[in-house]
């Protein structure tokens, strides 16, 4: 497996602010993605995030709401800009390593805003 | 495309029961599939996986095998303990750097 640490693990924000979610694994991987879960729901992918280029955004997600940068092979980060209540969910990264197609999840942010 | 489906939840078992979780997929070709596990204010856990058609993924005490023919990946446990309390969810995965397809996620709760 693979040990991914996501900051910040819980925060309450305040209505129209953004969260930048860091999110940093322990060797390299080759692919990072971005899932959302609201409460009481499945998880949604909103991204792949692209090594040294713009991420790949899924239907019903724009980068001018969740901008996401990966600087490297083993960090990455996810912006919720100018938060709603609607977006209080829990944001999970998660990695596929170099040696396999089996997707590991860090412990997630869980956002409130209020 | 792609999709799974989950039965219903959430199930509640005494501690010792017999568990199974009924997962059923729609896919071209032969996808891979996981059972993932989510643990009370906890993100997503790998419990299990299976590659190819007749696998049998375990861990745990848990166990799924890849149908075909009936293209399902049903998950079992012989005797359950309060602390697999959680939900239970069913994905597929086609290939290597494809995106992970989830069912709905079953919530189990086991009682003493």
């Amino acid at each position: 497996s693979a040990v991914i640490s996501q900051k910040p693990s819980r925060d309450i924000c305040q209505r129209g602010t953004s969260l930048t979610i860091q999110c940093q694994v322990d060797s390299q991987v080759t692919m990072m993605f971005w899932y959302r879960q609201q409460p009481g729901q499945s998880l949604t992918l909103i991204a792949t995030a692209n090594q040294g280029s713009e991420a790949t955004y899924e239907s019903g997600f724009v980068i001018d709401k969740f901008p996401i940068s990966r600087p490297n092979l083993t960090f990455s980060t996810l912006t919720v800009s100018n938060m709603s209540p609607e977006d209080s969910s829990i944001y999970l990264c998660s990695v596929e390593r170099q040696d396999g197609n089996t997707i590991y999840f860090g412990e997630g942010s869980w956002l409130t805003v209020v | 495309g792609d999709s799974v489906t989950q039965m219903e939840g959430p199930v509640t078992l005494s501690e010792e029961a017999f568990l199974t979780i009924n997962c059923t997929y729609t896919a071209t070709g032969y996808p891979s599939l996981f059972w993932y596990v989510q643990y009370p204010g906890e993100g997503l856990q790998l419990l299990l996986k299976a590659t190819k058609a007749d696998d049998k993924g375990s861990n745990k005490g848990f166990e799924a095998t890849y149908r075909k023919e009936t293209t399902s990946f049903h998950l079992e446990k012989g005797s359950v303990q309060v602390s697999d309390s959680a939900v239970y969810f069913c994905a597929l995965r086609q290939t290597s750097g494809s995106r992970l397809t989830f069912g709905e996620g079953t919530q189990l709760t086991v009682n003493p």
